[in-house]
């Protein structure tokens, strides 16, 4: 069994364009994040979301929208796609509410924005 | 930031042999945790240790804390092939930051 999946795995598309990339979880965990990879391999967190509650906003640009309708799902959609965004996201969870504990993540979506 | 700094970025090293990566943080901190990740793959958590800690164990991985350092070391020993991978540390305090990782390259 999954525990963390996202779909899709790669997405190409053009600027200017909106998208989303889709995050669930089977392990009943309370917190999950979106993490950006850029292409030095530096992983930085975007959000979290405890119970359908933002816990934490990095300043990412408000082009990026985290929604999630149930605890199991935290989708990430972005508006007006432009070049520096293109990366890897990963979407990952925990059962910790702070966000001390173990994370699990997801395989990672590539986003490539021409 | 409490961002996990991971040295070398780069190790390289014949099947067999042990591997130390260290990681660098710059304030107090509740639990650092070490992950790997495989080419193309996401994270993967091998190990938490908290801050009243200063070594631990799992399976060939050994982690020590250094708290007046500010510094960790995770060691690989007895590399096998299947460890090449990129290796991050994790610091908290209220949430978690990760560095670039090191990527370690096991020779067979």
């Amino acid at each position: 069994d999954t525990a963390v999946s996202q779909t899709p795995k790669y997405l190409v598309t053009q600027m200017g364009n909106d998208k989303s990339i889709k995050c669930e979880q089977n392990l009943g965990h309370d917190t999950m994040y979106w993490y950006k990879q850029d292409s030095k391999k530096f992983l930085k967190i975007m959000f979290s979301y405890n119970n359908k509650e933002l816990i934490i906003n990095e300043t990412v640009p408000n082009r990026f929208s985290p929604k999630s309708p149930d605890k199991a799902h935290l989708n990430l959609h972005i508006n007006s796609l432009e070049l520096g965004d293109s990366a890897v996201y990963f979407c990952a969870s925990s059962q910790d509410q702070t966000g001390s504990g173990e994370q699990y993540f997801g395989p990672g979506t590539r986003l490539t924005v021409t | 930031s409490q961002q996990g700094e991971e040295d070398p970025q780069a190790l390289s090293i014949q099947e067999g042999e042990n591997a130390t990566m260290n990681c660098s943080y710059k304030t107090s901190i509740n639990n650092l945790q070490w992950y790997r990740q495989n080419s193309g793959r996401g994270l993967v958590h091998l190990i938490l240790i908290r801050s009243n800690e200063r070594e631990k164990h799992s399976g060939r991985l050994r982690v020590t804390l250094d708290t007046s350092k500010k510094s960790s070391s995770l060691l690989i020993t007895a590399s096998r092939a299947a460890d090449t991978a990129s290796y991050f540390c994790a610091t908290d305090r209220n949430d978690m930051r990760f560095g670039a990782g090191t990527r370690l390259t096991v020779k067979p």
